[in-house]
C-alpha cells in the first residue's frame, strides 16, 4: 500500500528565508506526485504536480519541487518565503494508472514571521 | 474554481442521528472522492467513486456509506453519527479533462455533540 511521510510538522521561518519541506513516499511502482497548500480556513489548492518528464517541476507562487526517484522523495522548495505563505502544506501520492486514489502525508504547518 | 459545491458547509448534529453530506460537480468528471481532515492526520480517504453506481472504500470507511446515482452528485452518509466523526469533510473530483489532477471543494464542517 502507498504511504506518504512529511518530516517536518511545524516550520517557523522569517520572511526572505529559504524553504524546503521534505516528503517521502513508499510505493514500488510509478507514481504521480502532488503538493497542495491550505490557507487558514480554506480548501486545498494545487501548488504543483509531477506526472513524468523533467523531475524539477515549477508551480504557482514561486514554489518548485524535485522528484528524486532513487530516494522516493518529492521535496518542496521556495527560495524566499513571504508572510502570505503561512499555510499548511500537504504532499500527496497516487499510484500511476490506478483509479485515482490520492494518499496524503500528515501535513506541514508553515509559519512565516514578518 | 473547480466547479464543486458541498452542502451543507456547516452542521451541528447529535450523536446517533443520520447525516448526509452532498457533493455536486459541474465538470462531468468521472472520479469523485470524500476525504476527512483531522489535526495530525492530514487528509484520509473515506470512499471514492469511479462512475455512476461504482464506489469503493478508502482508508477510513467504517461508519460511512456513499451513493452516486448521477455523475454530478456524490453523497456521503453517516448512518449514526458519533463524536469521532466530528471533522472537516472535503469532496474532490478528477477526470481526463482535469489532466487527472484532483481538485477539492471548500469543505463541510461537521460537529457531532
Amino acid at each position: 500500500a502507498q504511504s506518504v511521510s512529511q518530516h517536518n510538522h511545524h516550520v517557523i521561518l522569517s520572511e526572505a528565508a529559504s524553504l524546503e519541506l521534505g516528503c517521502n513516499y513508499s510505493y514500488g511502482g510509478t507514481v504521480n506526485l502532488f503538493w497542495y497548500v491550505q490557507y487558514p480556513g480554506q480548501h486545498l489548492q494545487l501548488l504543483l504536480k509531477y506526472f513524468s518528464g523533467d523531475p524539477l517541476v515549477k508551480g504557482i507562487k514561486g514554489f518548485e519541487a524535485e522528484f528524486i526517484k532513487s530516494k522516493f522523495s518529492f521535496n518542496l522548495r521556495k527560495p524566499s518565503v513571504q508572510w502570505s505563505d503561512t499555510a499548511e502544506y500537504f504532499c500527496a501520492v497516487r499510484a500511476s494508472g490506478n483509479t485515482g486514489k490520492l494518499i496524503f502525508g500528515q501535513g506541514t504547518t508553515l509559519q512565516v514571521k514578518p | 474554481d473547480a466547479g464543486i459545491t458541498q452542502s451543507p458547509r456547516h452542521k451541528v448534529t447529535e450523536t446517533g442521528t443520520p447525516v448526509t453530506l452532498r457533493c455536486h460537480q459541474t465538470e462531468n468528471h468521472r472520479y469523485m472522492y470524500w476525504y476527512r481532515q483531522d489535526p495530525g492526520h492530514g487528509l484520509r480517504l473515506i470512499h471514492y467513486s469511479y462512475g455512476v453506481k461504482d464506489t469503493d472504500k478508502g482508508e477510513v470507511s467504517d461508519g460511512y456509506s456513499v451513493s452516486r446515482s448521477k455523475t454530478e452528485d456524490f453523497l456521503l452518509t453517516l448512518e449514526s453519527a458519533t463524536s469521532s466523526q466530528t471533522s472537516v469533510y472535503f469532496c474532490a473530483i478528477s477526470g481526463e479533462r482535469s489532466g487527472n489532477t484532483i481538485y477539492f471543494g471548500e469543505g463541510s464542517w461537521l460537529t457531532v455533540v
